[in-house]
């Protein structure tokens, strides 16, 4: 088996910071994910990344960029946070097919003062 | 674009009662559906999935039938746990836009009572 690791588990930042999250996988995974969790919204998708260096945008990019230096890890930044921001953000992985399982990291909740 | 949609926002049961969370899709094409577990502080996991219509996904007693008649994938459980208390996500990924993007519910938490 395999492991999602996400960096840090809480993340407090001031409005106007950046702020980047950091995510490790082990699965030897293709394809990785960046969702956003917010209570009564489900996931959403921010950005994914099909392999070392390919980054595709999401329903809501806006606000964030992403990198995939390697195979195994891929990170957000949030470019400039908002005040009373206030969400979980979920990293994934899957082999590189559709319709494959998701395996995520246990995330990283973040809070904007 | 394709959507999924949980009616139950949130459910509340005693021990050993009959749990039922509905799930309709919405596809453009032919959809894989999965239903997602996540227990507090961890990130969802796979319960099960089914890739074609009348399939049955199944685990740990939890179960849903993929319907393309009815585009539902409603999931149910005879008899739930306290320890199955946790936020439920219906989800797809749909094959025919072989992209590699699911659509999510919104999800539904469910709390069992002793």
């Amino acid at each position: 088996g395999g492991i999602i690791t996400q960096t840090p588990k809480f993340l407090i930042g001031q409005e106007g910071q950046k702020l980047t999250l950091k995510c490790q996988q082990n699965f030897n995974h293709d394809t990785m994910y960046w969702y956003r969790q917010d209570s009564g919204k489900g996931l959403r998708l921010i950005y994914y990344s099909i392999t070392e260096n390919d980054l595709q945008k999401g329903d809501l990019s806006e606000g964030y960029d992403a990198s995939r230096e390697k195979k195994s890890s891929f990170s957000l930044t949030v470019t400039s946070a908002q005040k009373n921001e206030m969400a979980v953000f979920l990293c994934a992985s899957s082999i590189d097919r559709v319709a494959e399982t998701l395996y995520f990291g246990s995330g990283t909740r973040l809070t904007v003062l | 674009g394709d959507s999924v949609t949980q009616t139950e926002g949130q459910v509340a049961l005693s021990e050993e009662d009959f749990l039922t969370i509905h799930c309709n899709y919405s596809a453009s094409g032919y959809p894989t559906l999965f239903w997602y577990v996540q227990y507090p502080g961890e990130g969802p996991q796979l319960l099960f999935r089914a890739s074609r219509d009348k399939e049955k996904g199944s685990s740990r007693g939890f179960e849903a039938t993929y319907d393309k008649g009815t585009t539902s994938f409603h999931l149910r459980k005879a008899s739930v746990q306290e320890s199955d208390s946790a936020v439920y996500y219906c989800a797809l990924s749909d094959q025919g836009t072989g992209n590699y993007k699911y659509v999510f519910g919104a999800g539904t938490r469910l709390k069992v009572i002793a």
